[in-house]
């Protein structure tokens, strides 16, 4: 089975912080994803990464950078925490560079609070 | 552009009792798509998903959906539930937007099964 590991589980910052969320997948998969999760809203992407130094921008990526040195590590990092980045960050990882039908798989989760 | 819309936000239901979770999707070419199931305090897990051929796609444990191309809709159902399906469900869509393959997410239906 595919495993994600995300490095923290809760997570409490102070505004102004910069924050690192870890993300770690064991199957060689070449796609890595980050989303973060809000009550009504669903999973928005915040930022994405087809191939290792490789980043692109999803629908939210404001306020965050990404960086993937290794193909089995995918980072966000929170240049100066605020308070409206309080929320669950989930990670993602598929197999394939731009295979339509392979399905993504989730760590559990990151909650991230911030004071 | 495409999107997904879960049209229940809550379903509440008694255990033993069938259930339906509705999704409807739109896009102008053709999709995958999928249905993820979120236990609490856990990530995401694939529970089924549409790629070609039979319009009815079903999961280990019970759970099937129907494709319907004409209602672009992508409708689960379960006969029979179980309090351990008391979960949040989201339906999801893949399709190629800015040369890239990307997941576009619903909002979620929470899933509340009742003794």
């Amino acid at each position: 089975d595919v495993k994600v590991t995300q490095s923290s589980r809760y997570l409490v910052k102070r505004t102004g912080e910069k924050v690192f969320l870890e993300c770690v997948q064991d199957m060689d998969h070449e796609n890595m994803f980050w989303y973060r999760q809000d009550p009504g809203l669903g999973l928005r992407l915040i930022y994405f990464s087809y191939d290792v130094k490789m980043k692109e921008k999803g629908d939210i990526p404001e306020g965050y950078s990404v960086s993937r040195e290794k193909k089995e590590r995918f980072s966000l990092i929170l240049e100066s925490a605020s308070t409206n980045q309080t929320s669950m960050y989930l990670c993602a990882s598929r197999k394939g560079a731009r295979a339509m039908g392979q399905p993504q798989h989730f760590g559990d989760g990151t909650r991230l609070s911030i004071l | 552009a495409q999107s997904v819309t879960q049209l229940d936000s809550q379903v509440p239901v008694f255990e033993e009792a069938p259930v339906e979770l509705r999704c409807n999707y739109s896009s102008s070419v053709s999709v995958y798509l999928f249905w993820y199931v979120q236990y609490p305090n856990q990530g995401l897990q694939l529970l089924l998903k549409y790629l070609s051929g039979s319009t009815l796609v079903e999961s280990i444990n019970g759970f099937e959906a129907e494709f319907n191309k004409s209602q672009t809709s992508f409708h689960l159902r379960k006969p029979s539930v179980h309090i351990s399906d008391t979960a949040e469900y989201f339906c999801a869509v893949s399709g190629a937007i800015g040369g890239y393959n990307k997941l576009i997410f619903g909002a979620g239906t929470r899933l509340a099964v009742h003794p």
